[in-house]
Parts: C-alpha cells; sequence; structure tokens
C-alpha cells in the first residue's frame, strides 16, 4: 500500500542551526513529492515539489529537498533556521495515475531562542 | 487577489445535525479538492471536484458525506447526521488544472466540533 512516513513528530533546534526533516514513501510509480508547510490555525503551503529531473530541489523561504530513490527519501533540508519558520511540516506523494496525494502526519519544528 | 476561502472557520454542531462546509476557490480555479485532517494526523483526500463534476471521491465514507461543486457559486462538503468521529479540520484545495503537477493552493480550513 502507498504510505508516507515521517519518523519525527516533533523536532526542537536552535535558531541559526541547519534543520533536516525526514520523509520515506513507498509508492509503486513514479513518485510526485511535495512538502507544505503549515502554521498554526492556517492551511498549507507548498515549500516545493518534485516530478522528474535534478534530484535536489530548492523551494520557497530557503528550504530544499533531495530525492533519493534508492533510500525512497525525499527530506527536506534548511541550513540555517529562523524563528518564523517554526510550524509543522507536512511530506505528501503522489503520482500521474490518480489525484490524490497520500500524505505524512507531519513533524512540529520547535525553534529555540 | 483573494486565495482559497472556507467559511465557517469554526463550526460546532450536536451529534444527529447537519454540517455544511463552503470553499471559494482562488480566482479562475475550477477544480476543487476536500481534505481532512483528524488530530495529531496528516490530511486524508477525501474528494475532487471540477464544476458540475465529481472527478474523484474515492475518499468519501460512503454514508452521511456529499460533495457539489455547481457551476455559479462554492463548493459544498455536507455532513449529515454527525457524529463525534467527524470532529476534525477540514480543508480545501483549489487549482487551475487537473493533475498533481498543478499546486494546490489551499484554504485557511473549517475547525468541525461535534459535541
Amino acid at each position: 500500500a502507498q504510505s508516507v512516513t515521517q519518523p519525527d513528530i516533533h523536532i526542537t533546534v536552535s535558531e541559526g542551526a541547519s534543520l533536516e526533516l525526514r520523509c520515506n514513501y513507498s509508492y509503486g510509480a513514479t513518485p510526485y513529492l511535495f512538502w507544505y508547510v503549515q502554521s498554526p490555525g492556517q492551511g498549507l503551503q507548498l515549500l516545493l515539489k518534485y516530478f522528474s529531473g535534478d534530484t535536489l530541489v530548492q523551494g520557497i523561504k530557503g528550504f530544499e529537498a533531495e530525492f533519493k530513490r534508492s533510500q525512497s527519501s525525499f527530506n527536506l533540508r534548511k541550513p540555517s533556521v529562523h524563528w518564523s519558520d517554526a510550524a509543522e511540516y507536512f511530506c505528501a506523494v503522489g503520482g500521474d495515475s490518480n489525484y490524490q496525494l497520500i500524505w505524512g502526519a507531519g513533524t512540529k519544528l520547535i525553534i529555540k531562542p | 487577489n483573494a486565495g482559497v476561502m472556507q467559511n465557517p472557520r469554526h463550526l460546532v454542531r450536536r451529534r444527529g445535525q447537519e454540517a455544511r462546509l463552503r470553499c471559494s476557490p482562488m480566482k479562475g480555479h475550477s477544480h476543487v479538492y476536500w481534505y481532512r485532517q483528524l488530530p495529531e494526523e496528516g490530511l486524508k483526500f477525501m474528494v475532487y471536484l471540477q464544476k458540475e463534476n465529481i472527478i474523484d471521491e474515492s475518499g468519501m465514507p460512503k454514508e452521511r458525506f456529499s460533495a457539489e461543486f455547481p457551476k455559479e457559486g462554492p463548493s459544498i462538503l455536507r455532513i449529515q447526521q454527525v457524529v463525534r468521529g467527524d470532529s476534525a479540520a477540514y480543508f480545501c484545495a483549489s487549482t487551475t488544472r487537473g493533475g498533481l503537477q498543478e499546486t494546490q493552493y489551499f484554504g485557511p480550513g473549517t475547525r468541525l466540533l461535534v459535541l
């Protein structure tokens, strides 16, 4: 069955430190991969997406993600986090065979001053 | 340029009542997706609609739930005879065209609480 796993429910990092949020997926076809961010009480905003081509994808707000087919992973990274990055981050996977996105359970990012 | 609008933002219903959730897509968007988010969980796809058509409703519960996207007006997600398990956040997203290559723009959600 198709699935997305975000192993970390919470992650705490210091402001200015680097960040990596993990995402592993199980999908039979060629995956479309997405990272979204959700601020408290708000909807979701797309950070970046991967369909094909260069496996290192640049997104908004200084985020990037790398698709590693051999590891079925699409980890999100940022070299230096800001207090405003505190939010919940969701990884999602889909494919061109349907209209559905399969979502991970999310990782809550906490920033220490 | 207004984004995706959802109303109400918060909705309280007693068991057995009906809940109607509205979603107005971004201007120029004719495709709408509805998702449900239970506490501490990710989003679950419910239904995908174009104007006047349901394209994929495979994520909708078979009973009590229905959705529509009329030619004029917002998309409506309707839950009849609500139960406590329906308490969740319901999000809609819209796109200009179909297919997952199109970026989905999300509304702020409706938080439904069933007492």
